[in-house]
């Protein structure tokens, strides 16, 4: 299994400034990807991080509002841009592609409160 | 459309009570089903299943899948109240794709 660590783990921002959310696993992995949970929601995928390339969002999100890097293949890194309240949630690294298996490993999560 | 959809989307039962959570599916390319706890922040994993009619189990929690009829099923016998949580099902397609999840059953057991 992957192990991930993300960071930080909570945080309280005022709107208008950005956030860059870390997300480290310990080992290779194929795929990593960013979802959002809202109170009371369940997972939305934001994007699939890609090693050297863009990344792909799925519908609704966008690069300019949520840049992501993936410099290599133990560690991405989300910046949400421009917060607003409606922002304010967990954020959730998710990485997979160990071999042999499909199973999605996911970080601890980051919650962003935004005033 | 890829679609997985999980029944009920919430449940309130007494400790010791047995619960069976619902999970059936349409995805095109199926590979596995997974089965997620979350309690509060990060799903931890519970199962996967590949094959139909291959109990998965651990402790209290089980899971069997039925490829046939697109359904999986999560049991948990004599609950007790940390079994409390949202139980999430994915479903992984052929392909680098992420998984397609539910939208999670929230349980609750009471004392």
């Amino acid at each position: 299994s992957a192990v991930i660590s993300q960071k930080p783990s909570r945080d309280i921002c005022q709107r208008g400034t950005s956030l860059t959310i870390q997300c480290q696993v310990d080992s290779q992995v194929t795929m990593m990807f960013w979802y959002r949970q809202q109170p009371g929601q369940s997972l939305t995928l934001i994007a699939t991080a890609n090693q050297g390339s863009e990344a792909t969002y799925e519908s609704g999100f966008v690069i300019d509002k949520f840049p992501i890097s993936r410099p290599n293949l133990t560690f991405s890194t989300l910046t949400v841009s421009n917060m607003s309240p409606e922002d304010s949630s967990i954020y959730l690294c998710s990485a997979s592609g160990t071999p042999g298996t499909d199973t999605q490993y996911f970080g601890p999560g980051t919650r962003l409160t935004v005033l | 459309e890829d679609k997985v959809v999980q029944s009920p989307l919430s449940l309130v039962v007494h400790e010791g009570d047995t619960v069976t959570l619902n999970c059936s599916y349409e995805v095109t390319n199926f590979r596995s089903l997974l089965w997620y706890k979350q309690e509060k922040k990060a799903p931890t994993f519970l199962f996967m299943l590949t094959s139909s009619g291959i109990e998965k189990k651990s402790g209290r929690l089980s899971s069997i899948l039925d490829k046939k009829e697109l359904f999986s099923i999560l049991n948990i016998t004599a609950t007790q109240t940390g079994d409390s949580a949202v139980y999430l099902c994915a479903v992984a397609v052929a392909g680098n794709t992420p998984l397609v999840f539910g939208k999670g059953t929230r349980l609750s057991v009471i004392a």
